[in-house]
């Protein structure tokens, strides 16, 4: 079975530059999530997904955080413009239910933000 | 106050050591407690899962929670090389039929041959 795949893995952008992340979850995995981790921290939800329609976008910085899971599978995770306090591991996860504890991370993407 | 606390680390242990990882929480409600297992530059993977209070064993790994004190732990027993990761306690409550993950900041151990 294919992990949640993310990409690009490594990006480093200039302060007030926009960056996109794409995730591709577990095939069949009705939730996606996203996470932020900051160097030294633990994974912090952004936001989840059942499906296409948003779950929890409480934590989620939306004058400058937009995300989308359009037809219930992909998801991009976009940040216009970033701020140096941006640089982290962005996870993506899936699961099976929006209830379940298992949750299967991808290997991340890493943003600097200078 | 943060929801869960974890001592950072670094914890630095011989080959066949056991090893006591420890997270502490304020949140009563929480219900679900996870371990996860994360090595450098990859995601976190479940490693334990335990529900409510009480131990459960899976090889050389043994998760205990003690709701009564806010308290849980997980334990490596014959500690290897191969053990040293990145262990982030986890925890959620049953919301309106979604949990959400509260997760420590992760304790870094180093098992040396």
């Amino acid at each position: 079975e294919a992990g949640v795949a993310q990409s690009p893995r490594y990006k480093i952008i200039e302060k007030r530059q926009s960056v996109a992340f794409w995730c591709n979850p577990i095939s069949g995995h009705a939730t996606l999530y996203w996470y932020q981790q900051i160097l030294g921290q633990g994974p912090k939800l952004l936001i989840q997904f059942q499906n296409n329609g948003v779950v929890d976008d409480s934590q989620l910085p939306k004058d400058r955080f937009s995300a989308e899971r359009l037809k219930g599978v992909d998801s991009t995770l976009k940040i216009q413009p970033a701020k140096l306090e941006d640089s982290a591991v962005y996870l993506c996860a899936s699961s099976l239910r929006t209830n379940s504890n298992e949750q299967f991370f991808g290997p991340g993407t890493r943003l600097t933000v200078l | 106050q943060k929801e869960v606390e974890q001592d950072p680390g670094p914890l630095s242990v011989p080959e066949g050591a056991i090893v006591s990882l420890n997270c502490t929480y304020s949140n009563s409600a929480f219900q679900y407690f996870m371990w996860y297992r994360q090595y450098s530059r990859k995601g976190p993977e479940l490693l334990m899962y335990t529900y409510s209070s009480g131990n459960k064993e899976d090889g050389r790994f043994t998760a205990q929670v003690d709701k009564s004190s806010k308290y849980i732990s997980l334990f490596i027993r014959d500690s290897q090389p191969s053990d040293s990761a990145t262990y982030l306690c986890a925890m959620s409550a049953d919301s309106g039929g979604y949990n959400k993950l509260i997760f420590g900041a992760g304790t870094r151990l180093a098992v040396h041959p």
